[in-house]
C-alpha cells in the first residue's frame, strides 16, 4: 500500500535557525510529492510541489525540498525560520489523489 | 474569487442526528474532495468527485454520503452521526491536468458530535 510517513509529529525551533522536516515515501514507479501548510484555523496551502525535473525543489516563503530518490525522502528545508512559519505542515504524494503524511507541528520560539 | 467556500464553519450535533455540509467552489475545477482532518491522523479521504454527477469512496467512507449535483457544489451528508465523525471536515477541488495536481482546500469546518 502507498504511505507517506512523517516521524516527527512536533518540531520545536528557534526563530532564525535552520529546520529540516522529514518526510518518506512508498516508492512507485511515477512519483509526485507536495508539502502544504496549514496556520491555525486556516486551511492547508501549497508550499511546493515534485512532479520532475531538478531534485532541489523551491517554494513560497524560502521553503526548498529535496527529492531523494534512493532514500525515498522529500525533506522540507528552511535555512531561517521566522515566528510567521509556526504551522502544521503535511508531506502527500499522488496525483489527482493524495495520499498524506500524518503532519508535523512546527513551533518557533522566540 | 473566493476560492473553495464551506458552510457552516461549526456545527454541534447530538447522535444519531443528520446534517449536510456544504462545498462551493468557483474555479471551474473538475475534481472536488471531501477530507476529515483528527489529531495524529493528517488528513483521510472520505469521497471525493470527478465530475458533475460522478463520486466515488476514498479512505474513510462509512457513515457519510456525497452528491455532486452541480459542477461548483459538493456536499456531504451524515445521516445518523456519531461521535466518532467529531472532527474537522475540509473539502478542496483541483482541476488535474498532466503537471498540474495541486489542490485547493477551503477553510473547514469543525463538527462536534455529542
Amino acid at each position: 500500500a502507498q504511505s507517506v510517513t512523517q516521524l516527527d509529529s512536533q518540531v520545536p525551533v528557534f526563530e532564525e535557525a535552520p529546520v529540516e522536516l522529514r518526510c518518506n515515501y512508498s516508492s512507485s514507479v511515477s512519483v509526485y510529492l507536495f508539502w502544504y501548510v496549514q496556520y491555525p484555523n486556516q486551511g492547508l496551502q501549497l508550499l511546493l510541489k515534485y512532479l520532475s525535473g531538478s531534485t532541489l525543489v523551491k517554494g513560497i516563503n524560502g521553503f526548498e525540498a529535496e527529492f531523494n530518490k534512493s532514500q525515498t525522502s522529500f525533506h522540507l528545508r528552511k535555512p531561517s525560520v521566522h515566528i510567521s512559519d509556526t504551522a502544521e505542515y503535511f508531506c502527500a504524494k499522488g496525483t489527482y489523489k493524495y495520499i498524506f503524511g500524518t503532519g508535523t507541528r512546527l513551533k518557533v520560539l522566540a | 474569487n473566493a476560492g473553495v467556500t464551506q458552510t457552516p464553519k461549526f456545527r454541534v450535533l447530538k447522535t444519531g442526528q443528520s446534517m449536510t455540509l456544504l462545498c462551493a467552489q468557483d474555479m471551474n475545477h473538475e475534481y472536488m474532495y471531501w477530507y476529515r482532518q483528527d489529531p495524529g491522523m493528517g488528513l483521510r479521504l472520505i469521497h471525493y468527485s470527478v465530475g458533475e454527477g460522478t463520486t466515488a469512496k476514498g479512505e474513510v467512507p462509512d457513515g457519510y454520503n456525497v452528491s455532486r449535483l452541480k459542477k461548483q457544489n459538493f456536499l456531504l451528508g451524515l445521516e445518523s452521526a456519531a461521535p466518532s465523525q467529531t472532527s474537522v471536515y475540509f473539502c478542496a477541488s483541483s482541476f488535474p491536468d498532466v503537471g498540474v495536481y495541486e489542490q485547493y482546500f477551503g477553510p473547514g469546518t469543525r463538527l462536534t458530535v455529542t
